[in-house]
């Protein structure tokens, strides 16, 4: 599992997307944030091409699944809340296994 | 919400010495209990999981135990070594109107030369 970029400090109200690529053909892939003493949560699923679900923590977040491979997180007016360190994973649903990309370390002021 | 609790946040072992982290659950229709490695600047990485149908899993030095009525799951290590040192997570998971994991807010390792 693939993420760009690695680190990014954005402007609030500045438009960003997340990239995730993976290349295992998985038809499962999701996002999570990581913030300090809250572990990881999700954002976003997807369990195939056009198909995509909201997690525990969605506001101010949009994905699109165009094609397998892809799972691209969008903030369209990001503000400091926002910052987080983002993870994307692609998922062997049957049995259950995510496998987790390096992370892109987001900061929003 | 669901959500689960882990403990302790931090640990700190001897070299050689066990390491327990514990966590609950409060999602009944969770069935898959998976434990993630997080080293920094990286991704979680799953050292080793356990299902609804099990009570107990090893693997080499690590083990996992499951009492689904408590709603209970912990991680052992044994003979710990520095390079354990590392933040771990655990999770629960199930497919139940979509695929949804909720993580634990991480133990912080640190194994002591």
């Amino acid at each position: 599992v693939t993420q760009t970029p690695k680190f990014q400090v954005l402007k609030t109200g500045q438009s960003m997307t997340l990239q995730c690529a993976q290349d295992m053909n998985h038809e499962y892939m999701s996002w999570y944030r990581q913030d300090p003493g809250l572990g990881l949560r999700q954002i976003y699923y997807s369990m195939n091409v056009e198909v995509t679900d909201k997690g525990d923590v969605p506001e101010g977040y949009k994905v699109s699944r165009k094609e397998k491979r892809n799972f691209p997180l969008i903030l369209e007016s990001p503000s400091p809340n926002q910052t987080s360190l983002y993870f994307c994973a692609s998922i062997v649903l049957e049995i259950y296994e995510q496998y987790f990309g390096p992370g892109t370390r987001l900061t929003v002021t | 919400g669901e959500n689960v609790e882990q403990h302790p946040s931090t640990l700190s072992v001897q070299e050689g010495d066990s390491a327990v982290i514990k966590c609950t659950y409060s999602d009944s229709a969770s069935n898959y209990f998976p434990w993630y490695k997080q080293e920094l600047g990286k991704g979680p990485q799953l050292i080793i999981d356990i299902r609804s149908n099990v009570g107990e899993k090893k693997d080499q030095r690590i083990a996992v135990t499951l009492n689904k009525t408590a709603k209970h799951f912990s991680l052992h290590i044994t003979e710990t070594q520095p390079e354990d040192s590392a933040v771990y997570f655990c999770a629960a998971s199930r497919y139940t109107g979509g695929f949804k994991t909720i993580f634990g807010a991480g133990t912080r390792l640190f194994v002591k030369a």
